[in-house]
């Protein structure tokens, strides 16, 4: 089983849409949790970070289930900016990994 | 300018070249990091560096080669080339932050913009 699995992909939904990504790991002592974007054949940038208790920016809510292992990110009214592939990222003890998962890739279409 | 550089943006060369790949940040961070990115695959670790004098192998080391020159320089080298090295490789900084039980530490990876190796 890989450390950190994502939904393949790829989403194709309308501007405007609504659209949810799920990540899972394997690690119960990860500590840290992220959500990177990378456009296409560039690098990835934070897009942002996973707190226990979730939380929003803006349009983007991050969500952690410590229980279950799994964290997700929730994009509300979806814009053609938002296409990219998504990253799931998890840090294992005290940081000297990040571990990533392959990327759920999203297309938002006009 | 930009925080991590990484030279060369684009390399071509034949199987069994030595290939060095730079990397250099103003952060001021002591950690850095060589990725590997495959289609299909994500990001690979290849070797990582909490300070000058730490050097740690990743999850494909095999191959590759490091040298942590200076605080803000971090390279890669192929001693060998070969076709399956063809990939875009990543280098990152991180400053470490800290770490608190039960929130999220405060660290986070910056990239630098890659370099698309090509082994014929």
């Amino acid at each position: 089983r890989k450390e950190v699995e994502q939904d393949p992909g790829p989403f194709n939904v309308p501007e405007g849409a609504t659209v949810a990504f799920n990540c899972t790991y394997s690690n119960s002592a990860s500590q840290s949790f992220f959500w990177y974007r990378q456009d296409c054949r560039k690098e990835p940038k934070l897009l942002m970070s996973v707190y226990s208790s979730g939380n929003e920016d803006g349009r983007f809510t991050a969500q952690l289930n410590r229980a279950s292992q799994y964290i997700s990110l929730l994009i509300r009214d979806s814009k053609l900016s938002d296409s990219a592939t998504y990253l799931c990222v998890v840090t294992g003890n005290y940081g000297q990994n990040f571990v990533f998962g392959p990327g759920t890739r999203l297309s938002v279409l006009p | 300018d930009a925080d991590v550089t990484q030279t060369p943006r684009n390399r071509i060369t034949k199987t069994g070249k030595r290939i060095m790949l730079e990397c250099s940040q103003t952060k001021g961070h002591d950690r850095m990091y060589w990725y590997r990115q495959d289609p299909g695959l994500g990001l690979r670790l290849i070797y990582y560096s909490f300070d000058v004098k730490d050097i740690n192998k990743g999850e494909i080391s095999d191959g590759y080669s490091v040298s942590r020159q200076a605080q803000a320089k971090f390279s890669l080298s192929l001693e060998s080339a070969i076709p399956n090295q063809t990939a875009l490789y990543f280098c990152a900084t991180s400053g470490g932050g800290y770490w608190d039980r039960g929130s999220s530490s405060t660290d986070t990876q910056y990239f630098g913009p890659g370099t698309r190796l090509t082994v014929l």
